[in-house]
C-alpha cells in the first residue's frame, strides 16, 4: 500500500525566506504527483502536477521536483508572503493518497 | 476549470441521527467520484472511490453501512453517515473527475459535519 509522508509537520518562517517543502512515497509506480493548498476549513486548491514522466514543474514562485526512483518530491516556494500561509499537501496517483501536509506559517 | 459543489457545506446534528452530503460536478459529468474525510491537522484519507452506476469500493476500514454512497448520475453522488455518533464528526471532501487520475479530479469545497 501506498504511503505518503510529509515533512515538516509544521514550518514557521519570516516572510521573503525561500523554503522547501518534503514529501515522499513508498511505491515509485505512480501515475503522477499533484501539490495542493489548504486553507483553514476549505478544500483544496490544486498548485502544481507532476507527470510521472517529468522532474519538475513551475508556477510564478513555485516550483516543484520529482524524483521518482527515490520517491521524493519537493515544493520550492520562493520569496515566501504571508498569503503563503496555509497546509500544503502533496497526493500520488494511482489511489488518491495525501500526505499528512505541511502546515506553514509566513510572518510578516 | 471544472467547479464540483458540496452541500451542506457545515451541519450540526444530534447522535443517532442520519445525515446526507451531497457532492455535485456543475459543468461536466463525473464517472467517477471520490470521497474523503479529514480530522483536525490531519490528512485527508480516502473513504470510498464511486463509480457511476456501480457500488462504491471502499477502502479497509471504513464501514459499508456506516457510510452509504450513492453515485446515480453523472453529476450527482451522495454520502449518508447513518446513525451519526460524535466520532463521525470531521471534514468531509469530495473529488470528481473522469477518472481514477489525479490529474482529472476536481475537488469540492468540503462539507463540516459536528455531532452533538
Amino acid at each position: 500500500k501506498q504511503e505518503v509522508t510529509q515533512i515538516p509537520a509544521a514550518l514557521s518562517v519570516p516572510e521573503g525566506e525561500n523554503l522547501v517543502l518534503n514529501c515522499s512515497f513508498t511505491d515509485s509506480a505512480i501515475y503522477n504527483l499533484q501539490w495542493f493548498r489548504q486553507d483553514p476549513g476549505k478544500g483544496l486548491t490544486s498548485l502544481l502536477l507532476i507527470q510521472s514522466s517529468q522532474r519538475e514543474q513551475t508556477s510564478g514562485r513555485l516550483n516543484a521536483s520529482l524524483d521518482k526512483s527515490s520517491g521524493r518530491s519537493t515544493l520550492y516556494i520562493a520569496a515566501s508572503q504571508p498569503g503563503d500561509s496555509a497546509t500544503y499537501l502533496c497526493a500520488v496517483s494511482p489511489g488518491m493518497r495525501f500526505g499528512a501536509g505541511t502546515r506553514l506559517t509566513v510572518k510578516p | 476549470g471544472a467547479v464540483v459543489s458540496q452541500h451542506p457545506s457545515w451541519v450540526i446534528c444530534k447522535s443517532g441521527t442520519s445525515v446526507k452530503i451531497e457532492c455535485r460536478s456543475l459543468d461536466f459529468q463525473a464517472t467517477t467520484m471520490f470521497w474523503y474525510r479529514q480530522f483536525p491537522k490531519q490528512s485527508l484519507m480516502l473513504m470510498a472511490t464511486s463509480n457511476e452506476g456501480s457500488k462504491a469500493t471502499y477502502e479497509q476500514g471504513v464501514e459499508k453501512d456506516k457510510f452509504l454512497i450513492n453515485h446515480a448520475s453523472l453529476t450527482l453522488s451522495t454520502l449518508t453517515v447513518t446513525s451519526a455518533h460524535p466520532e463521525d464528526s470531521s471534514f468531509y471532501i469530495c473529488s470528481a473527475g473522469t477518472s481514477g487520475r489525479l490529474e482529472t479530479q476536481y475537488f469540492g469545497p468540503g462539507t463540516r459535519l459536528l455531532v452533538l
